[in-house]
C-alpha cells in the first residue's frame, strides 16, 4: 500500500529557529515529491522534487531529495510567524494520484 | 504559478439536496484533476482521479454514485454531492495537473450541509 509519512506531526517553535520537516515514502512507482504549505484554506505549491541531492531553494525554504533512502526534508531557517501553517508531503504516483502525508503542523511563536 | 478556480468558496445547502462544484485551470489544460475531502485538523484524503474526457476513477471507500465527478474539457471538472447529508458536510478541494507538472489548487470550497 502507498503512503507518505512525515515527521514530527506537530512542532512549536521561537521566531529565529530554524525547523526540519522530514517526509518518507512508500509507493510503488514514484515521479516525484512535493511539498505544500497549508494555512487556512487550500495548500499552496512549495516544491517539487525529482531528482536526489538537487536542493531546491525559495529564500528561506529549502528541500532536498534522497530517493535511494526514499525520504525528503524540507527546512526553513530563520523562522517567523508567518511560516505557521501544515505543511504536506506528497508523492505523485506516476500520475495515478498524489498521496498525501498527515502534515506537520508547524507553530512559530513570537 | 498556474491558477486553478474553485466556486463556490462556500455552500449551505438542505440535506437531500444535490450541489455542483466546479474546478477550473484558468490558463493551462489540465490533463488530470483530482478531487480531495478534508476533514477539520486532518490531512488531504483522495476522494477521484479524473482524466480529461475519462470516466473518473474513485477511491476505495468514495461513493461514485455520490460524488458525481465530471471532466468533460480540459479546464473544467465538476464534483456534484448527490443528494446530501450532514455527514458530507466537508471543505472538497480540487487540484489540477498538466501532463507531469505539479498540481495546483484550487481555494476549496466548504459545503454544510444542513
Amino acid at each position: 500500500e502507498d503512503k507518505v509519512v512525515q515527521s514530527p506531526l506537530s512542532l512549536v517553535v521561537h521566531e529565529g529557529d530554524t525547523v526540519t520537516l522530514n517526509c518518507s515514502y512508500e509507493v510503488t512507482n514514484f515521479r516525484s515529491l512535493l511539498w505544500y504549505k497549508q494555512e487556512k484554506k487550500a495548500p499552496t505549491f512549495l516544491f517539487m522534487l525529482t531528482s536526489s541531492g538537487i536542493e531546491k531553494k525559495s529564500g528561506r525554504l529549502s528541500s532536498i531529495l534522497d530517493k535511494k533512502e526514499l525520504f525528503s526534508i524540507l527546512n526553513i531557517t530563520a523562522t517567523q510567524t508567518g511560516d505557521s501553517a501544515v505543511y504536506l508531503c506528497a508523492v505523485d504516483n506516476y500520475g495515478q494520484n498524489f498521496v498525501f502525508g498527515p502534515g506537520t503542523r508547524l507553530s512559530v511563536l513570537p | 504559478g498556474a491558477v486553478v478556480s474553485q466556486h463556490p468558496s462556500w455552500v449551505i445547502c438542505k440535506s437531500g439536496t444535490s450541489v455542483k462544484i466546479e474546478c477550473r485551470s484558468l490558463d493551462f489544460q489540465a490533463t488530470t484533476m483530482f478531487w480531495y475531502r478534508q476533514f477539520p485538523k486532518q490531512s488531504l484524503m483522495l476522494m477521484a482521479t479524473s482524466n480529461e474526457g475519462s470516466k473518473a476513477t474513485y477511491e476505495q471507500g468514495v461513493e461514485k454514485d455520490k460524488f458525481l465527478i465530471n471532466h468533460a474539457s480540459l479546464t473544467l471538472s465538476t464534483l456534484t454531492v448527490t443528494s446530501a447529508h450532514p455527514e458530507d458536510s466537508s471543505f472538497y478541494i480540487c487540484s489540477a495537473q498538466q501532463l507531469q507538472t505539479e498540481a495546483f489548487f484550487g481555494q476549496g470550497t466548504r459545503l454544510t450541509v444542513v
